[in-house]
């Protein structure tokens, strides 16, 4: 089955701090990752794509096949990096229906 | 240009009525998407439109659940006899076609089922 797992319902570091949003994936095929982010009050959006290996507001995710991972990070948070984070994946038809994570809710304190 | 919106943003009915929600997608966008969001269960597809066909009915819940689009642009979806674990955000989203192209998604509408 195609699953994507988030394990960590809730991620609180501090302004300046390295962040990391683990997502881990079942897939029988190869896959295409996004990570989405819902800034509050604000509709959910996409920030990067792992096809097009860039860096968008300072954050980056590899994915690793061998482990089935496509973890997110950026070395030094900001506090308006605070918003939940999704990591997804298309399904092996290619119809761009996307299979989200549950969920990672980043806290940056100041 | 304006983004995908949908109405109403906010739905308050009693269970076992039906409601229907409604999404404007961005001009040009041949593909739209239907997914729910809610606190159990995440966010869940559940329905996809190639122009005017669903290829992919797989994630409505029930056949309580219906969508339709027509002239390749609004899309409705209908839930019957509403029940109270119908209760959740539904997000629509568009992309210029199905594939891996970008969805671009809507503001959602906030059922609430009493």
């Amino acid at each position: 089955a195609q699953r994507v797992t988030q394990p960590e319902k809730l991620l609180s570091v501090f302004k300046g701090a390295p962040v990391e949003l683990k997502c881990n994936y079942s897939y029988s095929g190869s896959p295409e990752l996004f990570w989405y982010v819902q800034y509050s009050r604000q509709r959910l959006q996409l920030l990067l794509r792992h096809i097009s290996r860039e860096s968008i507001k300072g954050f980056t995710a590899d994915l690793n096949k061998g482990e089935t991972s496509f973890h997110l990070k950026k070395p030094f948070a900001q506090e308006e990096d605070s918003a939940m984070y999704y990591c997804a994946l298309t399904s092996s038809s290619n119809t761009g229906k996307l299979i989200f994570g549950q969920g990672t809710t980043l806290q940056v304190k100041p | 240009g304006a983004g995908v919106s949908q109405s109403p943003s906010n739905k308050v009915t009693e269970k076992g009525k039906d409601v229907e929600l409604r999404c404007d997608p961005i001009s040009g966008h041949t593909a739209l998407y239907w997914y729910r969001q809610s606190l159990g269960q995440g966010l869940e597809f559940l329905i996809y439109f190639q122009g005017n066909s669903a290829p992919d009915k797989s994630g409505l819940p029930s056949d309580r659940f219906s969508a339709e689009r027509t002239g390749g642009s609004v899309s409705t979806l209908t839930i019957q006899r509403t029940q109270q674990e119908d209760s959740a955000v539904y997000l629509c989203a568009s992309s210029l076609q199905v594939g891996v192209n970008e969805q671009f998604f809507g503001p959602g509408t906030r059922l609430t089922v009493l």
